[in-house]
């Protein structure tokens, strides 16, 4: 079985501060990984991808990925309440059917306090 | 631009009873399908994914189908709902033959069986 793996959290922080999230994964094989973002009672809703190793900066979010050591992060630097949620890792996989499909970490609930 | 529209949004349904969640996707053609369930407390779970009309892809043995009876219609049913039915109802798509894509969430269905 193919495995995406976050710390279920939470994780607090002060409002300002940079988070950090992590997340490891099995299928040496993968070639894409995503960041997403769940508000409570929410659909997950994109925020990051990356496709090669090194970091991807887009506003205050920062990824990076490190193949060798299957590892994925995800930095909130500058974090304000707003960015509370659950932020969910998300890695490509190929089935015997030879079509892509994301596998999805449980999640990491990051809050903010102001 | 692409929309994925979702519905409906709850539903609360006795146990025993039929389910059909139905899923639409605009502008776009052929894309990749996808529905997730999210259990309370867990993580996504992959149910069934279709890369073109008739054709489903099944990742997790239980009593609920699905079918695509056109182009951008994804639709998951069951005869009878069980208890363990309940939880978040995502559907997602992205473009055909896009290997390394994100998927794009629908807004959900909250189902709860009682």
């Amino acid at each position: 079985q193919k495995e995406v793996e976050q710390n279920s959290g939470p994780l607090s922080v002060p409002e300002g501060a940079i988070a950090s999230l992590n997340c490891t994964y099995s299928d040496r094989g993968s070639q894409s990984f995503f960041w997403y973002r769940q508000y409570s009672g929410k659909s997950p809703e994109l925020i990051m991808s990356i496709y090669s190793n090194g970091d991807k900066e887009d506003g205050r979010f920062t990824a990076q990925l490190n193949k060798a050591s299957q590892y994925v992060s995800l930095l909130i630097r500058d974090s304000q309440p707003s960015d509370s949620a659950t932020y969910l890792c998300a890695v490509n996989q190929v089935p015997n059917s030879g079509y892509s499909t994301l596998t999805f970490g449980k999640g990491t609930m990051l809050l903010v306090s102001p | 631009s692409q929309t994925i529209h979702q519905w409906p949004a709850t539903l609360v349904q006795p146990v025993g009873s039929p389910l059909s969640l139905e899923c639409t996707v605009e502008g776009t053609s052929n894309p990749n399908l996808y529905w997730y369930r999210q259990a309370a407390g867990r993580g996504l779970q992959l149910l069934f994914y279709s890369v073109g009309i008739g054709q489903i892809s099944s990742e997790v043995p239980q009593n609920l189908s699905a079918s695509r009876p056109q182009d951008r219609q994804f639709i998951l049913s069951s005869k009878k709902l069980l208890l363990s039915d309940s939880g978040f109802y995502l559907c997602a798509w992205k473009p055909e033959s896009s290997y390394n894509s994100p998927l794009h969430f629908g807004n959900g269905t909250r189902l709860t069986v009682t």
